[in-house]
């Protein structure tokens, strides 16, 4: 039973270009977080979709990020226009359900690591 | 705007002796808080969660308790063993599974373990 894949696990990027993060929830999961960590600090809540739907973007810059579920695929972050604070590690979670099992449980995958030059 | 704090960035403990981790909130429509243990390179694993209905849950080694009126909930690790050193993240949420609006994390505290 694979758990929550994101790949790919390290990105290097310049100025400028396009970042786009994979991520895939574990078997019978519809939900899914994106969490961005900055050096230094915790994890931040960007995102979180169902499939087709995103629920709740308030931790997304309003520029340049985007995410996606859709109903066939991965969910992807995508990241325009890249900049040096772009820099970090992006963890991607998933859930069975909204509001999770009993433990209030967020499985994470093992990250992805984009640097920018 | 902070709203879990760990007030301590690392933490050293002597093998077999207990660790305590503290986290701090401010928001009191919190409902959920989990810990989670993250080594390098890693993502976050799932420690032990407790909801605010209760001060106290246990798994094996690792009890977190929760005092609703200061705001404050602790981890506790006895015995304390070489491969709990990581980095032990603190979260919370309004909800299980982290609701609308996720989890929220704390900055997390290093514990590392001295054989």
């Amino acid at each position: 039973n694979a758990g929550v894949m994101q790949n790919p696990r390290h990105l290097v990027r310049r100025r400028g270009q396009e970042a786009r993060l994979r991520c895939s929830p574990m078997k019978g999961h519809s939900h899914v977080y994106w969490y961005r960590q900055l050096p230094e600090e915790g994890l931040k809540f960007m995102v979180y979709l169902q499939k087709e739907n995103i629920i709740d973007e308030s931790g997304m810059p309003k520029e340049r990020f985007s995410a996606e579920f859709p109903k066939e695929g991965p969910s992807i972050l995508r990241i325009q226009q890249v900049v040096r604070g772009d820099s970090a590690a992006y963890f991607c979670a998933s859930s069975p359900t909204g509001t999770g099992d009993n433990t209030g449980e967020l499985f994470f995958g093992e990250g992805s690591r984009l640097t920018v030059l | 705007d902070q709203q879990v704090k760990q007030n301590s960035p690392s933490l050293s403990v002597q093998e077999g002796r207990i660790s305590i981790l503290n986290c701090d909130y401010t928001n009191s429509m919190f409902d959920y808080f989990l810990w989670y243990k993250k080594y390098p390179a890693e993502g976050p694993t799932f420690l032990i969660s407790i909801s605010s209905i209760k001060d106290k849950n246990e798994d094996g080694r690792f009890t977190v308790f929760l005092n609703k009126s200061a705001k404050h909930l602790s981890l506790h690790i006895v015995p304390s063993q070489p491969g709990d050193s990581a980095v032990y993240f603190c979260a919370a949420s309004e909800g299980p599974g982290g609701g609308a609006d996720g989890l929220t994390f704390g900055k997390g505290t290093h514990l590392i373990i001295q054989p």
